[in-house]
Parts: structure tokens; C-alpha cells; sequence
């Protein structure tokens, strides 16, 4: 079955500082990669997709196959990145997300 | 554009009653709705899978007969809750999808279900 792994629940950063969430999957076939994010009472969002190839809010995010990987990338995070960040599959063709556990990032001033 | 709401964003019932929580997409035809559970801190679980005018699927480990889901129309999906007992308490929220060509899911803010 596919899963979707992120092995931090919290990371904490000072602003400037890099910061890496990571995301780890089990999947056979081609999977699409997603990194959802919420902030502070709001709802969950996408922010980005393997697929686009493209940097959202200075976040980044590239597909490695071999590690089946997904890291989720900033070189300077702000403290407004602070959020719950989720990294999602979708197999084959189909919509169904599957979700990892989420990692909460606090950006500390 | 791609905006979803859901109503109500709480509510709190006894034990026993059904409750129904809606869930609409405002400004674009959603092709598939999704219905998902969130414990406290903890990831959001798939529940099932709701397609205009056809039966929900169901993940597994749901019961289809307690969770029960209507999409009647484009714009709308509904769960309702059945016999709703204290470990049916939890946040519900519901996604809609313009379509596969997408693969884009528009969540929405989510509805708090306390059962007393």
C-alpha cells in the first residue's frame, strides 16, 4: 500500500536559516507529490506540486526517485512560514490524496 | 476562484442523534468531493470518495451505513452522521476536485462535531 512518510512532527528554525521538511514515500508505480500547507486557523492549501516544477513563496521541492523522496526546501524562512506542512500522493491516475502525518514548522524572530 | 465551504463549522450534538454537515464548492462545479476525518493532530484520514449523482466509495474501515454521503449536485456533497455516538466526535473536512485533468484538491475550513 502507498504511504507517505514525514519523520519530524516539529521543526523549529530561526529566521534566515534554511530549512528542510522532509517527505519520504512508498509507492510501486509513478506517484504525483504534493506539499499541502496549513496556517494558523485556516484551511489546508496546496502549495505545490512536482509536476509544475516551481517555487512557491520561496519554497522548493524535487522528486527523488531513487531515495523516493520529497523534501520540501527554503534557503531563508521567514517566520510567516510558520505552519503545519503535509506532504501528499496521488497514484496512478487517481485523485485520492494520501496524506503523511504533517510537520508542524515554527519559525522563531 | 476554487473556493469551498462547508456549514456548520461546529456543532454539538447528543449521543444518539444524526447530524448533517454540508459542503459546497461556490464558484466552480466540483466532478468529485472528498470527505475526510482529522483527529487531533494527527493526519487527515480519506473517508470515501463522492462523485455526482453516483454512490460514494467508501475507504476501508468506514462504515458506509453510519457515515452517509449524498452528492446531488455539482456544487453540493453531504455527510451525514448517523446515531452519532462520543468517538464519532472529530474534525470533518471536505475537498472538491474540478476534475482528474486538475489533480488539484480545494479543501475546505473543516467542521467540528463534539457528540455529549
Amino acid at each position: 500500500a502507498q504511504r507517505v512518510t514525514q519523520p519530524e512532527k516539529l521543526l523549529s528554525v530561526f529566521k534566515g536559516a534554511p530549512v528542510e521538511l522532509k517527505c519520504n514515500y512508498s509507492y510501486s508505480g509513478s506517484p504525483e507529490l504534493f506539499w499541502y500547507v496549513q496556517y494558523s486557523r485556516q484551511r489546508l492549501q496546496l502549495l505545490l506540486r512536482h509536476i509544475s516544477r516551481e517555487s512557491i513563496k520561496g519554497f522548493t521541492a524535487d522528486l527523488n526517485k531513487g531515495e523516493t523522496s520529497f523534501h520540501l526546501k527554503k534557503p531563508f524562512a521567514q517566520e510567516e512560514d510558520s505552519a503545519m506542512y503535509y506532504c501528499a500522493l496521488t497514484q496512478g491516475g487517481s485523485e485520492k490524496l494520501v496524506f503523511g502525518k504533517g510537520t508542524k514548522l515554527t519559525v522563531n524572530p | 476562484g476554487a473556493v469551498v465551504s462547508q456549514h456548520p463549522s461546529w456543532v454539538i450534538c447528543k449521543s444518539g442523534t444524526s447530524v448533517k454537515i454540508e459542503c459546497r464548492s461556490l464558484d466552480f462545479q466540483a466532478t468529485t468531493m472528498f470527505w475526510y476525518r482529522q483527529f487531533p493532530k494527527q493526519s487527515l484520514m480519506l473517508m470515501a470518495t463522492s462523485n455526482e449523482g453516483s454512490k460514494a466509495t467508501y475507504e476501508q474501515g468506514v462504515e458506509k451505513d453510519k457515515f452517509l454521503i449524498n452528492h446531488a449536485s455539482l456544487t453540493l456533497s453531504t455527510l451525514t452522521v448517523t446515531s452519532a455516538h462520543p468517538e464519532d466526535s472529530s474534525f470533518y473536512i471536505c475537498s472538491a476536485s474540478k476534475g482528474a485533468g486538475y489533480n488539484e484538491q480545494f479543501f475546505g475550513p473543516g467542521t467540528r462535531l463534539t457528540v455529549l
